[in-house]
């Protein structure tokens, strides 16, 4: 159990187009979801966390006009890069809370977009 | 002072050896523990949670608390090469993860 899908796993796009990554929960239904971000050689860096049915909280720093996050459904978040620029090239991955746990999340295979 | 501090490595160990990964936090009201494992190139899968002070063991694994020194280890026993990946620890007391910035350990056959 506790199985959490990203697609795509890998997406190449040009500067100045939207690229957008979904996040889906497969056996369990997640109110709450996490976008991640890791650059090479770093850790994962939290960009907002996805509450379902409600508007994103993102952390200190991250574009919310940029990074856009829906969270319509119990087991759906997306993640659509506005405007994408080789800057945000990255490797992105979600996470979902199990409903269950107060903190243990389980992580998605991830995203890597690369912005040409 | 970063909030979660890991050494960046690399710990390099013998097959067979223990290895120990170790992490400080700096927030006291953290209250959960969380140790993953990361391949190059893959998301984090998660290793063992611990939310207790003391030890607590799955299999090869034993993580360590102690909440009054602010410290979180990871005991690997008998390592092997498949062990070789990024270790990350990870502290929440809001639900939400601060990461680390992950041990590499290498596990030489």
């Amino acid at each position: 159990g506790a199985v959490v899908s990203q697609h795509p796993s890998r997406v190449i796009c040009k500067s100045g187009t939207s690229v957008k990554i979904e996040c889906r929960s497969l056996d369990f239904q997640a109110t709450t979801m996490f976008w991640y971000r890791q650059f090479p050689k770093q850790s994962l860096m939290l960009m907002a966390t996805s509450n379902e049915g409600s508007k994103a909280t993102y952390e200190q720093g991250v574009e919310k006009d940029k990074f856009l996050i829906n969270h319509a459904s119990l087991t759906l978040s997306t993640l659509t890069v506005t405007s994408a620029h080789p800057e945000d090239s990255s490797f992105y991955i979600c996470s979902a809370k199990y409903p269950t746990s107060e903190n243990e999340q389980f992580f998605g295979p991830g995203t890597r977009l690369t912005v040409l | 002072q970063k909030e979660v501090e890991q050494n960046s490595g690399p710990l390099s160990v013998p097959e067979g050896a223990i290895a120990s990964l170790n992490c400080t936090y700096s927030d006291r009201g953290s209250q959960s523990f969380f140790w993953y494992r990361q391949y190059s190139g893959k998301s984090p899968e998660l290793i063992m949670f611990i939310y207790s002070n003391g030890d607590k063991e799955d299999g090869r694994f034993t993580a360590q608390l102690n909440k009054a020194s602010q410290y979180v280890s990871l005991l690997i026993r008998d390592s092997q090469p498949s062990d070789s990946a990024t270790y990350l620890c990870a502290v929440s007391n809001t639900g939400k993860l601060i990461f680390g910035q992950g041990t590499t350990l290498q596990v030489k056959p």
